[in-house]
């Protein structure tokens, strides 16, 4: 089944200890992103990749990392996280960047204490 | 930088009805556009992904109209159903790699 998988699916931590979600596709898509959603703001991207070892910021990419050395993975890394990285993310993929379909995976909801 | 609005914000109607949500976009140098459906606690799933030089799309009981030049979309949903219910979302794409813009969407209850 064509897919973005997300993990860990909910994840409650506390401020500055290092985390990393995971986000994976099984459709050979080039483009892959992150988007946080937030009450009244809505979603917004945090960064994008074009394909392998080619990523750029979104909107809103303070405090955030991320790595492309796979074509099917597209981790997103918080350093040091603080509360106001508690969100519902999201990782998304798409065949021919933002020209074609964005698919969506299931959403990982943080909590940062 | 792009604006989106949706309206109306939520609305509420009985089984059988059909409803057109609104997408109203700032930018009309759009790519294309997209209308998603979001349900609770769950990811985006696409509906229909409108090209800048069409008119609609199709998909069942859907139908996504777009004049870019105005800078609006419609989403007509006919006959609408209980499993109707869910957030739907609008978002043009600028053809750039930076990300799809969304609007903040139309929470839709369909009553049984």
């Amino acid at each position: 089944e064509a897919q973005v998988t997300q993990n860990p699916r909910y994840l409650i931590t506390v401020t500055g200890k290092k985390l990393t979600v995971t986000c994976s596709q099984n459709m050979n898509h080039e483009y892959m992103s992150w988007y946080r959603q937030d009450p009244g703001l809505g979603l917004r991207q945090i960064y994008y990749s074009m394909n392998v070892e080619v990523t750029d910021k979104g909107d809103v990419p303070e405090g955030y990392k991320v790595s492309r050395k796979e074509k099917r993975n597209f981790p997103l890394i918080l350093e040091s996280p603080s509360p106001n990285q508690t969100s519902l993310y999201f990782c998304a993929s798409s065949l021919s960047g933002l020209a074609g379909t964005q698919y969506f995976g299931p959403g990982t909801r943080l909590t940062v204490l | 930088k792009q604006e989106v609005t949706q309206i109306p914000a939520a609305l509420s109607v009985p089984e059988g009805e059909n409803l057109v949500l609104n997408c109203s976009f700032t930018d009309s140098a759009i790519y294309n556009l997209q209308w998603f459906r979001q349900d609770p606690g769950k990811g985006l799933t696409s509906l229909l992904l409108i090209q800048s030089s069409q008119r609609e799309q199709t998909s069942g009981r859907l139908n996504a109209s777009l004049d870019k030049s105005s800078g609006r979309s419609t989403l007509y949903i006919a006959a609408s159903q209980p499993g109707d219910s869910a957030t739907y979302l609008c978002a043009p794409s600028g053809g750039g790699a930076d990300g799809l813009t969304f609007g903040k969407g139309t929470h839709l209850i369909i009553q049984p």
